[in-house]
């Protein structure tokens, strides 16, 4: 049943580690993002992808790699971590770009990365 | 930056109307107001957008005035699982071509729905 979802859920990792978080939305719809929110709470967009095709790129640094295998999937790719990664990262989808249609943004849970 | 303006926090009892305002003094002719909110520990939830009208759905109604500068979101009965952070956004629909469609989430308003 659930819409958009992200895995893992928490992830708690040394500094210098390479770690992945993986969306995946069962909305059937045609673009994805990710955004991080950080310990004060503001939430920002990284990117976005509309059809696997990279669309939106938020001066992010490139130790971020998204990687879409297929329109139904999102996933990030961080090598490198360091401590200021720590943040709430959400996945969301929309049901397209310049199609006319209504591109409300659907939110998955967030994933807690932690990095000591 | 958000385009956006909201009190930081604001308190309702629960089952009277939360009314919570947004000024964009600064909107332009093709951007939407939207509506998200974000209870603790989860992801944001879409409530409601509209352009020019009045817009009502089974979660809120939305206010806009006639010269669109401000406008407010409307819970007409506060329960207590209503309380959340609300984000009034306001973006370009359909424009991917550069940031203008980013939705960019301020600071919001936290309600708390009280007893």
């Amino acid at each position: 049943d659930t819409a958009v979802s992200q895995t893992p859920k928490y992830l708690v990792t040394q500094m210098g580690n390479d770690k992945s978080i993986k969306c995946e939305q069962n909305l059937g719809h045609d673009t994805m993002y990710w955004y991080k929110q950080d310990s004060k709470k503001f939430l920002k967009i990284m990117f976005s992808y509309n059809n696997k095709e990279l669309i939106i790129n938020e001066t992010v640094p490139n130790r971020f790699s998204p990687k879409s295998p297929d329109k139904a999937h999102l996933n990030l790719h961080i090598n490198s971590l360091e401590l200021g990664d720590s943040a709430v990262y959400f996945c969301a989808s929309s049901q397209g770009w310049a199609s006319g249609i209504q591109e409300t943004q659907y939110f998955g849970p967030g994933t807690r990365l932690l990095v000591l | 930056d958000a385009k956006t303006t909201q009190p930081t926090s604001m308190d309702c009892a629960e089952g009277r109307a939360a009314n919570l305002p947004c000024n964009h003094s600064t909107i332009s002719g093709n951007e939407y107001v939207y509506w998200y909110r974000q209870i603790h520990s989860q992801g944001p939830q879409y409530i409601i957008h509209g352009l020019k009208n009045n817009e009502t759905n089974e979660m809120a109604s939305l206010i806009i005035t006639e010269d669109r500068k401000s406008s407010t979101l409307i819970l007409p009965h506060a329960t207590l699982r209503d309380t959340a952070v609300y984000y009034c956004i306001v973006r370009v629909e359909g424009n991917y071509g550069g940031s203008q469609g980013n939705l960019i989430f301020g600071k919001g308003t936290k309600l708390s729905v009280k007893p």
